[in-house]
């Protein structure tokens, strides 16, 4: 089946370097990405998308990138911050069924 | 706005009982979603459903059951609870298939 998959499994950056969290996805037809941020204990929480045709989107501090030729999609973090630290996960939507297929995660540690 | 409000927030069954995971959304969100996580691992996709009296399987639909009978709330049933079936439950809405909001989730152990 399709699936959406991660390169890095744990990422560890300084307080204040720039992070960048790499997803690879395999399923040609999907239109719309998104990435959420998962802390201990919580649910998921929306950090950014971004749709098909566009290359690049930017947020508060992220930026979602998305190369299609490759099936690769990548989030990068500007000045890290330990409240930074979570899993992030990569989801891909697939037509107009509305289901999303999740990566299993990277796990991000900011060191202070 | 609540958002994404899932009961009880923790729960523990004893095998071959049933229960019922309650999802409520107050957004006018047409699709709404069970996901499961287990340690490690993603999100997998229980169930679905894309409006009020229709529901669909997702990945991982066996033990559980869904109904839709108003925009708001989309509610899981476990029927016969197993061992397997403990887990995190995340439900989930989104309006037009774009930005899924996710509830806190509800903890389920199964002894």
């Amino acid at each position: 089946g399709e699936s959406v998959g991660l390169h890095l499994p744990t990422l560890s950056v300084q307080e204040g370097d720039n992070s960048i969290i790499n997803c690879a996805y395999s399923n040609s037809a999907s239109d719309y990405f998104i990435w959420y941020k998962q802390e201990s204990g919580k649910g998921p929480q929306f950090i950014i998308d971004i749709r098909s045709n566009m290359d690049k989107r930017q947020g508060q501090r992220v930026t979602v990138l998305l190369n299609k030729t490759v099936k690769h999609l990548s989030l990068q973090i500007a000045a890290t911050q330990p409240g930074d630290s979570a899993v992030y996960f990569c989801a891909e939507r697939s037509g107009s069924n509305y289901k999303l297929t999740f990566g299993k995660g990277t796990l991000l540690t900011v060191n202070p | 706005n609540a958002g994404v409000t899932q009961t009880p927030k923790f729960q523990v069954l004893k095998t071959g009982q049933s229960m019922t995971l309650q999802c409520a959304q107050d957004m006018n969100h047409e699709y709404m979603s069970w996901y499961r996580q287990d340690p490690g691992m993603g999100l997998r996709l229980i169930h679905y459903s894309v409006g009020a009296g229709i529901t669909d399987q997702g990945e991982v639909p066996n033990g559980y059951n869904v109904s839709r009978s108003t925009t708001e709330d989309f509610p899981l049933r476990l029927l016969s609870a197993a061992p397997s079936q403990t887990s995190v439950y995340f439900c989930a809405s989104s309006g037009q298939g774009y930005g899924y909001t996710f509830g806190s989730g509800t903890r389920l152990t199964v002894v």
